[in-house]
């Protein structure tokens, strides 16, 4: 099984500052990453598939790269919308498919 | 739209069974591989269950092996999740998603809203 670890476990900005999260998998997984932003009470949204692309409607402040066994997704000035937990998944060896314990942003 | 809608969560005493729900619509749902995935209270995301469309293969998490089973019904464009001797470490929302791009190997790109499964005396 990959484990895939985030750090740091809280990130604590301000508002138009730069924040960057890191994923690291235990063993390597291409570029077959993905991240997910999860706010309260809300499902998980895709942000980042293939440890770079942004999905449909993401917008271009956040940005991911990395490949093999880190990465990192970086929001290049956080906006108030931004704050919530995100999380990393690798998808390349599977079962399982495995999720980073995630990365609260917070102000 | 593009929508994934689960239903079926509720209050279900240790060794009972639920069965989930996720209703489809706005896509081809028989063309997509289909997963569960479970966020107990306070906690992180958990992938439990896979049905994939590219190599007509299930899989279950540990966790779960022998007591759930995925299942879909293509002409209802619906995805289940038969869940039995349910323990109170299964308390959690469970969400249905989508692998993307009618694959089996990316990212899970649609959610629905959860339901809510709480397993207590």
């Amino acid at each position: 099984e990959i484990v895939t670890t985030q750090s740091p476990a809280t990130l604590s900005v301000s508002p138009g500052e730069r924040a960057s999260l890191s994923c690291r998998a235990s063993q390597s997984v291409d570029r077959n990453l993905a991240w997910y932003q999860q706010k309260p009470g809300q499902a998980p949204r895709l942000l980042i598939y293939g440890a770079s692309t942004r999905a449909t409607g993401v917008p271009a402040r956040f940005s991911g790269s990395g490949s093999g066994t880190e990465f990192t997704l970086t929001i290049s000035s956080l906006q108030s919308e931004d704050f919530a937990v995100y999380y990393c998944q690798q998808y390349n060896t599977w079962p399982p498919w495995t999720f980073g314990q995630g990365t609260k942003v917070e102000i | 739209e593009v929508q994934l809608v689960e239903s079926g969560g509720g209050l279900v005493k240790p060794g009972g069974s639920l069965r989930l729900s996720c209703a489809a619509s706005g896509f081809t749902f028989s063309r997509y591989s289909m997963n569960w995935v479970r966020q107990a209270p306070g906690k992180g995301l958990e992938w439990v269950s896979s049905l994939l469309i590219g190599s007509s293969y299930i899989y279950y998490a540990d966790s779960v092996k022998g007591r759930f089973t995925i299942s879909r019904d293509n002409a209802k464009n619906s995805l289940y999740l038969q869940m039995n001797s349910l323990r109170a470490e299964d308390t959690a929302v469970y969400y249905c998603a989508r692998i993307k791009d009618q694959g089996d190997f990316d990212a899970f790109d649609i959610w629905g809203q959860g339901t809510m499964v709480t397993v207590s005396s």
